[in-house]
């Protein structure tokens, strides 16, 4: 299986900070990569699709990019509303894997 | 407006039964790939398997962990999801989610997860 480490494990920034979050893969998954937003008691809200394609209604203050086996996360101006818990997920086999999660918090 | 709904879950003791199920709403169910993932309490996600649709071949693939234990199928005359898991154990304790696989595009819609409490 498709092993994903995200990086850092939890990160603590302020409202207008610019947040970057990394997730590697143990081998390479093409562009086959989407990242979750999960609140607490909440299900996973998908942010991006395909590496870098930004799912609708989502704010543009997300970006993701990456290929291969190295991707990013980048939240340009941190808001209130995106403190939160971040997976990454791989779907480029037939076993899908997520990251371990990056939470991020208020410092 | 697309809505999931899981329901069947509790608590069960160890190498016990449970079928949960997924009520799809708001688009064309017959068409979906769909997929199971879970949540263990306090942990991150972990995906447990999928069945595509009829069109696609039907068929599943699941994760190392529940391979040969769960099974996954689907009532498109229903429009219902269904996850079977059978000799439970105390590490399958998670919130389980119906989700709506897009293949190529991530799991765009997620229902509110049902909890399955494994313990004797």
């Amino acid at each position: 299986d498709i092993q994903m480490t995200q990086s850092p494990s939890t990160l603590s920034a302020s409202v207008g900070d610019r947040v970057t979050i990394t997730c590697r893969a143990s081998q390479s998954i093409s562009s086959w990569l989407a990242w979750y937003q999960q609140k607490p008691g909440k299900a996973p809200n998908l942010l991006i699709y395909k590496a870098s394609s930004l799912e609708s209604g989502v704010p543009s203050r997300f970006s993701g990019s990456g290929s291969g086996t190295e991707f990013t996360l980048t939240i340009s101006s941190l808001q209130p509303d995106d403190f939160a818990t971040y997976y990454c997920q791989q779907y480029n086999s037939y076993s899908i894997t997520f990251g371990g999660g990056t939470k991020v918090e208020i410092k | 407006e697309v809505q999931l709904v899981e329901s069947g879950g509790g608590l069960v003791k160890p190498g016990g039964s449970l079928r949960l199920s997924c009520a799809a709403s708001g688009f064309t169910f017959t068409n979906a790939w769909m997929s199971w993932a879970r949540q263990a309490p306090g942990k991150g996600l972990e995906w447990v398997g999928r069945i595509k649709s009829k069109t696609a071949g039907g068929t599943t693939d699941y994760a190392a962990p529940v391979k040969g234990r769960f099974t996954i199928s689907r009532d498109d005359s229903k429009n219902t999801l269904y996850l079977q898991m059978n000799s439970l154990k105390t590490e399958d304790t998670a919130l389980y989610y119906c989700t709506r696989d897009e293949a190529m595009f991530g799991f765009d819609y997620w229902g509110q997860g049902t909890l399955v409490t494994v313990s004797s």
